[in-house]
């Protein structure tokens, strides 16, 4: 199966800060999301993104899928983003393969 | 609010026993995926089900099984538990057709702690 790579592994931002994540591949996919882990637990969903660039508020995502990557950007963070936040992908259909997720801290 | 609902929220139970989490998907949703959540194992998908019948399987375990019922909700089957299986078991659906893929949108989770 796929093998999904995500750094950092750990992120400390300062509030009002901008970051990128990334999200490596070790084969190509037809299905990506990105996700949000908050505190208490709950997985929320913020992209899917196969291909091409979306944008929703603050936060944006690119997958580059012929060189099998994908990046979250987040700009002017604010304490409310901190979590943990994974990648995961499938080669077909919707069983998707999660990396092992960047662990965000945002301090104000 | 995904829209995704599950029961119960938090589970304890002893080595040994057999133990039911149920998953009810968003209105219109016909899959409905499991996923655990463990510290050493990270996030894993277990099984995929579609409209009523069986669409993909992961590692899931013999012990455990799964089905989804006529009207769409979706129950995870645990036997024989063991301390390992302490989890967070997480509930997704999509609107899903057999073969293409689109958003899955999870639920709060089952914290199973397994004593």
């Amino acid at each position: 199966g796929i093998q999904v790579e995500q750094s950092p592994p750990d992120l400390i931002l300062q509030e009002g800060a901008n970051s990128t994540l990334r999200c490596n591949f070790s084969d190509s996919v037809n299905n990506l999301q990105w996700f949000h882990q908050n505190p208490w637990g709950q997985l929320i969903n913020l992209f899917y993104i196969p291909s091409g660039t979306k944008q929703n508020g603050r936060l944006s995502a690119t997958t580059v899928a012929t060189e099998r990557y994908s990046l979250l950007y987040i700009s002017s963070s604010q304490t409310t983003d901190s979590g943990v936040y994974f990648c995961a992908g499938a080669k077909y259909g919707n069983k998707l393969v999660f990396g092992a997720g960047t662990i965000l801290r945002v301090k104000s | 609010d995904s829209g995704v609902t599950q029961t119960p929220k938090h589970l304890i139970t002893a080595t040994g026993q057999r133990v039911t989490l149920r998953c009810s998907p968003r209105s219109g949703d016909l899959s409905v995926y499991w996923y655990q959540q463990s510290l050493d194992q990270g996030l894993q998908f277990l099984i995929q089900y579609y409209n009523g019948e069986e669409r993909a399987k992961g590692n899931i375990l013999e012990r455990f099984s799964a089905q989804q019922f006529p009207d769409l909700h979706s129950e995870l089957n645990l036997s024989s538990l063991e301390l390992g299986d302490s989890a967070l078991y997480f509930c997704a659906s999509s609107v899903g057709s057999r073969d293409s893929t689109d958003t899955q949108y999870f639920g709060p989770g089952t914290r199973l702690t397994v004593l």
